[in-house]
């Protein structure tokens, strides 16, 4: 199993310019998630998905969009890159358990610097 | 709004014990997990608390008091490898995990 999947691993771009992050898992899980790590600041939550379809509002949207058209995928879009969202960007899954909160599984990151 | 506490940085040595503190004030908790994630690589599960007490998985251990809004995660026998940035994490609903700022391990020979 592959886990959680995300491509590209770096990128630069300039202001202005648009860029799409996907996240692929091979888990069948139906939620997904995307953070956005800086640091001395932990991780913060962008968006995230409760199943194919949907989409939700995390902590720090504002400058992203999400789509979620299929469950293995949960792609993040910069439409107008600024140096504020230089940072990594991790995507993450997890299961459905019964109620009960189950953990998350972490792609490797990809580390976007914006110029 | 969300906050979760913890130090920035704790130093111990090969083979002591050492405890992370984690206080929190959020909307919502549904339990709290602890993450640990090495320098350049992804954030990996260590435990989960839902309610009160101690949690045990080998080495670690984590301990919650929700009427404190505090946890703890407790490494014991420390390693070389041990040495990575650990962070507490709060489920604010069902599945939404907000995370703190993390702790810096450094453990020395």
């Amino acid at each position: 199993n592959a886990g959680v999947t995300q491509t590209p691993k770096f990128r630069v771009l300039k202001t202005g310019q648009s860029m799409t992050l996907l996240c692929a898992q091979d888990m069948n899980h139906e939620y997904m998630y995307w953070y956005r790590q800086d640091p001395g600041m932990g991780l913060r939550l962008i968006h995230y998905s409760v199943g194919e379809g949907t989409t939700a509002k995390g902590e720090v949207p504002d400058g992203y969009n999400v789509s979620r058209l299929k469950k293995q995928n949960f792609l993040l879009g910069l439409e107008s890159a600024a140096p504020s969202q230089t940072s990594v960007y991790f995507c993450a899954s997890s299961p459905i358990t019964g109620g009960r909160n189950s953990p998350l599984h972490f792609g490797n990151g990809t580390r976007l610097t914006v110029t | 709004g969300q906050s979760l506490e913890q130090p920035s940085e704790v130093t111990a040595v090969e083979g002591a014990i050492v405890q992370i503190n984690c206080t929190y004030q959020t909307s919502g908790f549904y339990g709290l997990s602890w993450y640990q994630q090495h320098d350049g690589g992804a954030p990996t599960f260590l435990s989960y608390n839902a309610l009160d007490g101690l949690e045990e998985t080998g080495r670690f251990s984590s301990f919650l008091s929700r009427s404190d809004s505090y946890g703890y995660l407790l490494l014991q026998e420390l390693q070389m490898k041990d040495s990575a940035s650990y962070f507490c994490a709060v489920y604010t609903g069902f599945q939404k995990l907000v995370f703190g700022t993390g702790t810096r391990l450094l453990v020395s020979p």
